[in-house]
């Protein structure tokens, strides 16, 4: 079962950031942190992970809190591509993900 | 590089038939998962390779399916017989070793539906 808890959707505008919450209360202290997103009839693509520092790459940032009880994957300008299905993942095993149903995220222009 | 390919895209069979699913991972990379969305679920683990090895496959839903990674390369998924509930869509993604934190390559799936 998924470790994570999320809303079922979001909207945003259009050039807006978009801030995806994610709970992860139980997660233990050397289980990462993952962001996936799968964008309509594509497989699911990585976006980025963490452990315990925030951390931010070309796509997207990640801020965890201190506790690591919970977490924010944050699209910085969001486009109409960003629209997608965006999976918080908190990886109890380096070779399985645990998908949940992920949060919903529609950009509207 | 090339991405994680699979084929067929979709596949229609009938109830009883045998399907096979295949995937050919990026090239150099030793970890292949296949994983699976049937309909209104989540996406799950199905089974990993290391290599030609399968180093976990307890995702397996029963012995109708098997798995198979020949010389470490492609992989093939065959369902035999078929049932209406395997109708799903059916993801092959794929690592290098020494680099899985970073996430794996995600195939663009095979739709594949049973009537």
């Amino acid at each position: 079962d998924a470790k994570t808890t999320q809303p079922p959707s979001m909207d945003c505008a259009e050039g807006r950031a978009a801030n995806l919450p994610c709970n992860h209360s139980t997660i233990s202290g050397n289980e990462y942190v993952y962001w996936y997103r799968q964008i309509h009839s594509q497989g699911p693509q990585y976006i980025i992970h963490g452990l315990k520092n925030n951390e931010t790459n070309e796509m997207a940032s990640l801020i965890i809190t201190e506790d690591r009880k919970s977490s924010t994957l944050i699209l910085p300008h969001a486009t109409l591509r960003d629209t997608a299905v965006y999976y918080c993942i908190v990886r109890v095993a380096i070779d399985k993900l645990v998908f949940g149903a992920g949060t919903i995220l529609r950009v509207k222009s | 590089e090339a991405g994680v390919t699979q084929f067929p895209s979709h596949s229609v069979i009938e109830k009883g038939q045998t399907v096979t699913l295949r995937c050919d991972p990026i090239s150099g990379h030793d970890n292949l998962y296949w994983y699976r969305r049937v309909m209104g679920k989540e996406i799950k683990f199905l089974l990993h390779f290391v290599k030609e090895s399968k180093q976990d496959e307890s995702g397996m839903p029963n012995n109708r399916f098997l798995a198979e990674r020949t010389g470490g390369t492609y992989s093939t998924l065959k369902v035999q017989p078929a049932e209406l509930e395997d109708s799903g869509v059916y993801f092959c993604a794929s690592s290098q070793e020494g680099r899985k934190y970073y996430g794996y390559t995600f195939g663009s799936g095979t739709r594949l539906t049973v009537v």
